[in-house]
């Protein structure tokens, strides 16, 4: 079945480092991809999503290109705040699925040092 | 646009009670998703309604574990009786599937003694 592989946490970062949280996917067809982020005490929130190949979602910063030939959508950030510190979740959401839920990997702890 | 709605936020109770976790969902998404997050096995899905119908409950622990969706407003998980290992923190998301966003209420944090 469809399943999303990250790397295991926890990552921690000096602040103003670069980022990068590895993402990978199997799955038929070219499935929606996404990642979230869970700050402390709260529910996940979309960060950002690219739905087919080649696309670049983008915000606040973070980065990640779906690459179909490597099955990756490796999440990146070029100066980490310590506010970023959350946990990140790389999800799929498998092709022609209509309403069906989306697969999450086991997410990432993000820690940034000052 | 309010969002995802979940209540209580947090819940302590001891083993052996009923739980109620109740979810008001934003309008306009005809997907609702029930989660379990705990430290040891992450973010698990437990059930998920499409247009107020359960369409998977596969991920339900046990028979303890019930959820209603009676309108497009509203929605309960139900654990009877509740145990120790039923600690966790429970989240209603709600959706339009497919490439669309889930959106994530803040959880509610149980605590079975």
């Amino acid at each position: 079945g469809d399943s999303v592989t990250q790397m295991e946490g926890p990552v921690t970062l000096s602040e103003e480092a670069f980022l990068t949280i590895n993402c990978t996917y199997t799955a038929t067809g070219y499935p929606s991809l996404f990642w979230y982020v869970q700050y402390p005490g709260e529910g996940l929130q979309l960060l950002l999503k690219a739905t087919k190949a080649d696309d670049k979602g983008s915000n606040k910063g973070f980065e990640a290109t779906y690459r179909k030939e490597t099955t990756s959508f490796h999440l990146e950030k070029g100066s980490v705040q310590v506010s970023d510190s959350a946990v990140y979740f790389c999800a799929l959401s498998p092709p022609g699925s209509g309403n069906t839920p989306l697969v999450f990997g086991k997410g990432t702890r993000l820690s940034v040092i000052a | 646009d309010a969002g995802v709605i979940q209540s209580p936020r947090h819940e302590v109770t001891e083993m052996g009670q009923e739980v109620t976790l109740r979810c008001k969902p934003i309008s306009g998404h005809n997907s609702l998703f029930w989660y379990r997050q705990t430290m040891m096995r992450g973010l698990e899905l437990l059930i998920y309604f499409n247009n107020n119908v359960p369409i998977d409950d596969s991920g339900m622990p046990e028979d303890r574990f019930s959820a209603k969706m009676p309108n497009a407003s509203f929605s309960t998980l139900k654990i009877q009786p509740s145990e120790p290992r039923d600690s966790a923190v429970y989240f209603c998301a709600m959706g339009a599937g497919g490439a669309d966003t889930q959106y994530f209420g803040p959880g509610t944090r149980l605590t079975v003694l």
